[in-house]
């Protein structure tokens, strides 16, 4: 987990809202991805950003969207529109070319 | 806690034997490979790395070997533990630009005293 950490730990959400996911670092790294984990499978790339205001969509980026205004900072919004939204999520940080992980957010659609 | 993977691939050891796990890589171009240890409700722990110009790299009780002609990786955990009880990934990258991590399924390690 290191110096990455994300709120809440678990997540409820009713259909049809918008919920926004944290993740904070205090490593000073650059780039920050977000990953969606479902039983069975590995991580899969949702959002990257490279450096501070600016993003870049993975591989499964629809219904979700990101900012970027601080370094230690990537939220990630699940919005209305995707379709299966209950998932563990992760968030990394990139040191040279190993990224670290945070803790996860279990998000679960009611 | 949170189910990692209902149906990974199990390993069974025996408290203090070795253990290989063992993954197949897909994009031959890749040349920067890492080990991630998950517990159950967790995000991944990073256990090791290795790049393409070696062979072979050891780390406190683990090594990671790498066939770059048959694309393989392999972790191996000397005097296996129960707290090595976990499911273990490896990814592989492109060092450089956006480093995307390309996950492997995973393989449950399940240590019986």
């Amino acid at each position: 987990d290191g110096g990455i950490t994300q709120s809440p730990k678990y997540l409820f959400r009713k259909e049809g809202q918008n919920v926004t996911l944290s993740c904070e670092q205090n490593l000073n790294h650059d780039a920050m991805y977000w990953y969606r984990q479902d039983p069975g499978q590995g991580l899969r790339l949702i959002y990257y950003s490279q450096i501070v205001n600016d993003f870049q969509k993975g591989d499964i980026a629809e219904g979700y969207s990101v900012s970027r205004e601080k370094k230690e900072s990537f939220p990630l919004t699940v919005t209305s529109a995707q379709k299966n939204p209950t998932a563990f999520y992760l968030c990394a940080s990139r040191w040279a070319d190993t990224q670290y992980f945070g803790p996860g957010t279990r998000l679960t659609v009611l | 806690g949170e189910s990692v993977g209902l149906h990974l691939p199990t390993l069974s050891v025996q408290e203090g034997d070795n253990s290989i796990i063992n993954c197949a890589y897909s994009n031959s171009a890749s040349d920067y490979f890492i080990w991630y240890k998950q517990e159950s409700g967790k995000g991944p722990q990073f256990i090791i790395d290795i790049r393409s110009n070696m062979d072979k790299r050891q780390g406190q009780r683990v090594t990671v070997l790498l066939n770059k002609t048959v694309k393989h990786l392999s972790l191996q955990i000397a005097a296996t533990q129960p707290g090595d009880s976990a499911v273990y990934f490896c990814a592989e990258t492109i060092s450089g630009g956006y480093n995307k991590l390309i996950f492997g399924a995973g393989t449950r390690l399940a240590v019986h005293p």
